[in-house]
């Protein structure tokens, strides 16, 4: 079973506007990844979050993790169309090599 | 530094064949793992080699399989294929620490009929 729900499955945004997306996990974490996938093809990482800490940033993304509640949000700002793609997050239980991932947020960015 | 390299992009057999995906790290990496992709069950964790030794296995039959080279390449096969393998195949290689990110290949398409 997957270890991360996300939530929305869907976002419809209008260029501009900041898009949230959430994830829950279910046990403890090594640390908690987000990676990006345009439609059929690789993922690619966007940021990596640790267990120790509670937020991060880059560029106009915007981490959070709550251990306590085995959750995260990825915050896009300022988002544009070319950030219209699904976004994955994906848990380290402590299995070297061995990502678990969410059934990801499908992201549209409209111009 | 080239990426990931997933060959072949698409795939298409039939119920009963065999086949064979192969992978090729980034230049340095010596862990490969493998998940499988469909729009039901999403990405699911297939296994992971580090110097050529299986080092983590999904929940999936014995008809999948995989190795990796002294050379860190990847191969994964699929036996007795059912139409239920039809998916995105993709690969990612990492140098194998903790706390690492992974680099995904462009995935392997395959279509089972």
């Amino acid at each position: 079973s997957q270890q991360g729900e996300e939530d929305p499955q869907a976002l419809s945004i209008q260029e501009g506007e900041n898009a949230t997306m959430n994830c829950s996990y279910k046990t403890s974490i090594n640390n908690l990844q987000w990676y990006r996938q345009n439609s059929g093809r690789g993922l690619v990482h966007l940021i990596l979050i640790r267990s120790n800490e509670r937020e991060k940033h880059s560029g106009r993304l915007r981490v959070t993790l709550d251990t306590s509640k085995k959750s995260s949000s990825l915050l896009i700002t300022a988002s544009r169309a070319a950030d219209t793609a699904s976004y994955f997050c994906a848990t380290d239980p402590y299995q070297g090599g061995k990502l678990i991932f969410g059934q990801g947020t499908e992201l549209s960015v409209k111009p | 530094k080239a990426g990931v390299t997933q060959t072949p992009r698409y795939l298409i057999k039939t119920r009963g064949q065999q086949v064979t995906l192969s992978c090729s790290p980034i230049s340095g990496h010596r862990s490969v793992s493998w998940y499988q992709q469909t729009p039901g069950q999403g990405l699911q964790f297939l296994f992971e080699y580090f110097s050529e030794t299986q080092r983590n296995k999904g929940n999936f039959p014995g008809r999948f399989s995989g190795r990796q080279f002294s050379n860190s390449r990847s191969e994964m096969n699929v036996s007795t294929l059912e139409l239920g393998d039809s998916a995105l195949y993709l690969c990612a290689s990492s140098s194998g620490r903790q706390e690492e990110k992974l680099f995904f290949g462009s995935g392997t398409q395959l279509s089972v009929l």
